[in-house]
């Protein structure tokens, strides 16, 4: 089966540090892959999508890598911030189903 | 005002009962997903519609049944709830397909007694 896994259940940082958040997938490689931020409460949102064929890709402080031969996608945010404390999930569509990964809680403390 | 919305926010049934969940978009997107969401499970989708009239399974559909008559509606029926559905349901739009950027909504909290 299709599955994607994020190694860490939670993630302790310090204020001004990258955060590192890893996502490995199964099988097939996916075109794309996303991640997502989810605070308490809310619905996941959109952060960055990365395709099979860009190593990295940026956005202000963040910044999503992809391996296909590791199948892996790493997710950085860096001089984090304690609001950057949340859940980050990563998805990937596999034969018309999304596929998210169960998240990454981030604590960022000052 | 713009954006997804979801109704009720929480709910709680008795096993057996028929329940609703309301989701509503006024971007117009093409795209709406139902989602669940379960300690140690992550988001698992429940149905999909790429169009009005045009819906497909995802990775957990059974117990659910969906339907959508306009584009901007897509709700989620729980035809004889089960505890097992207790859970949070999300509702989601896209422009393009699956595996696109999805725009969720705030969720429904569900709980079956």
């Amino acid at each position: 089966s299709q599955k994607i896994e994020q190694n860490s259940e939670a993630l302790n940082i310090q204020e001004g540090k990258t955060a590192t958040l890893t996502c490995n997938y199964t099988n097939y490689s996916p075109a794309y892959l996303q991640w997502y931020r989810q605070d308490p409460g809310r619905g996941p949102v959109f952060l960055l999508l990365i395709r099979e064929n860009e190593k990295e890709k940026r956005k202000e402080r963040l910044k999503v890598t992809f391996d296909t031969t590791l199948k892996q996608s790493l997710f950085h945010i860096t001089a984090s911030q304690p609001a950057d404390s949340a859940t980050y999930l990563c998805a990937r569509e596999y034969n018309n189903d999304m596929r998210f990964g169960a998240g990454t809680r981030l604590t960022v403390k000052p | 005002d713009a954006g997804i919305t979801q109704s009720p926010r929480y709910k709680i049934t008795e096993t057996g009962r028929q329940v609703t969940l309301m989701c509503h978009q006024t971007w117009s997107h093409s795209y709406m997903f139902w989602y669940r969401q379960d300690l140690g499970h992550g988001l698992r989708l429940i149905y999909y519609s790429a169009a009005a009239d045009i819906t497909d399974k995802g990775e957990v559909p059974d117990g659910y049944v969906v339907s959508r008559s306009k584009t901007e509606n897509f709700p989620l029926t729980l035809e004889s709830a089960t505890r097992s559905q207790t859970s949070v349901y999300f509702c989601a739009s896209g422009v393009a397909g699956v595996g696109d950027t999805q725009y969720f909504g705030p969720g429904t909290r569900l709980t079956v007694l």
